[in-house]
């Protein structure tokens, strides 16, 4: 069964730093293209990242230059090292394993609050 | 980037009722196209693929169409289950973009 794990999200002050993980089981998580996705607060989803099989890293524009995802390739974990963090940062990360193009499977997110 | 135009924000039906969600893309997908449900505090589930493809295990009162740049998704004879929040995504080229979300509620 697949199962995708978020965790690191907490309560960080602008101009602040946060990692947060993604622990995945059930597939072999460098054999596939994985993304993260946020919500704000009542807003809707917004796409974050995505790193495909091969390495090739993409990024949303609004975060573009402040975070960058990576991955351990022997614990099969995703990451995603967050700089920079402003208030409008604010939001549930969810990591989602990619299948065929689109995230099919979704872990229960981990909220980041970016507040003084 | 594509932007996807989702319509209408909110919509009010009963159970029973036959709903369509609209999805708009600013360029063609040739069909890359997903839906989704969102139950509050949860993750998404996904609905449709590839625009009318039936994801397996989700009831086939659900089912996706597409006309050129529109994309629908449609119910059929709502359960009180599908009082809830819908997002179309399109997966052609990054970056990746969402709908703004339809809130299906109890008229």
């Amino acid at each position: 069964e697949v199962q995708l794990l978020e965790s690191g999200g907490g309560l960080v002050q602008p101009g602040g730093s946060l990692r947060l993980s993604c622990a995945a089981s059930g597939f072999t998580s460098t054999n596939s293209a994985m993304s993260w996705v946020r919500q704000a607060p009542g807003k809707g989803l917004e796409w974050v990242s995505t790193v495909l099989s091969g390495g090739d890293t993409f990024y949303a524009d609004s975060v573009k230059g402040r975070f960058t995802v990576s991955r351990d390739t022997f614990k099969g974990t995703l990451f995603l090292q967050m700089n920079s963090l402003r208030p409008d940062d604010t939001a549930v990360y969810y990591c989602a394993k990619i299948s065929h193009g689109y995230p099919y499977y979704w872990g229960q997110g981990t909220l980041v609050t970016v507040s003084s | 980037d594509i932007q996807m135009t989702q319509s209408p924000s909110t919509l009010s039906a009963s159970v029973g009722d036959r709903v369509t969600i609209t999805c708009r893309a600013s360029q063609s997908l040739n069909s890359w196209l997903a839906w989704y449900q969102q139950k509050p505090g949860k993750a998404p589930t996904l609905l449709i693929y590839k625009a009318s493809s039936l994801e397996s295990g989700v009831p086939s009162r659900f089912s996706g169409s597409e006309s050129g740049t529109e994309f629908t998704l449609s119910i059929s004879s709502l359960q009180p289950d599908d009082f809830t929040t819908y997002y179309c995504q399109q997966y052609k080229s990054f970056p990746i973009t969402f709908g703004q979300g339809t809130r299906l509620e109890i008229k």
